[in-house]
């Protein structure tokens, strides 16, 4: 069955580098594309970037300066990676199948010093 | 960018009450290929969202047909048909034929 699992840590530095990934099974990331989400605390969803099928990539423009998404086809990994993380980059962050039929449980990522 | 416009904001209603989501896009969702890309998801606490409604108003396997789904072009429309106590939560307009995607949420409460 499809799953979708996000790992990485749970606090990270103010001004440093957020690195998720998003552990897929169940699917190839040559077939779909996965999506990535987040959610402040007591916030709506936000939508961050997707890597498609074929690799390519499209960003959230308010993300996209500071924002990367990646993969490896071979251990069915999505990366996601954003700089200079500040306070208001805590939240929730999910990764979902492209069609939001599969998502994953979210990983909780506070920016704190 | 494409802007979803959701409303109400908030929705209180009794269990066995019937209500009504409306999603409002600033531009056409109707794709290229035909299809119109609007969903709609249900976001329990402390749970990721699931997919209710697909292409506008296909149920989603698994989901009550008390959740239906009308609409076309720019305006859309979740109707639940009798509210259920397992409903509560906050729904999501969601469409995939522009970016972003998101529509602000729709909390859905008990009275």
């Amino acid at each position: 069955q499809v799953q979708l699992k996000e790992s990485g840590p749970g606090l990270v530095k103010p001004s440093l580098t957020l690195s998720l990934t998003c552990t897929v099974s169940g699917f190839s990331l040559s077939s779909y594309g996965v999506i990535w989400v987040r959610q402040p605390p007591g916030k709506g969803l936000e939508w961050m970037g997707v890597i498609w099928g074929n690799g390519n990539t499209n960003y959230n423009s308010a993300l996209k300066s500071r924002l990367s998404i990646s993969r490896d086809t071979s251990k069915s990994q999505v990366f996601l990676k954003m700089n200079n993380l500040q306070t208001e980059d805590t939240a929730m962050y999910f990764c979902a199948r492209s069609g939001w039929r599969y998502w994953g449980q979210g990983v909780m990522v506070t920016v704190s010093s | 960018d494409v802007v979803l416009t959701q409303t109400p904001p908030t929705l209180s209603a009794t269990i066995g009450q019937s209500v009504s989501i409306s999603c409002r896009s600033s531009q056409s969702l109707l794709h290229s290929n035909g299809n119109t890309y609007l969903n709609w998801l249900l976001q329990r606490p402390g749970q990721p969202p699931q997919l209710l409604i697909y292409l506008v108003s296909r149920l989603e396997s698994g989901v009550p047909n008390r959740f239906s789904g009308s609409g076309s072009g720019t305006d859309f429309t979740l109707k639940i048909s009798g509210v259920e106590a397992e409903d509560l939560g906050v729904y999501y307009c969601v469409q995939s034929t522009h970016a972003p995607p998101f529509g602000a949420g729709t909390k859905l409460e008990l009275k």
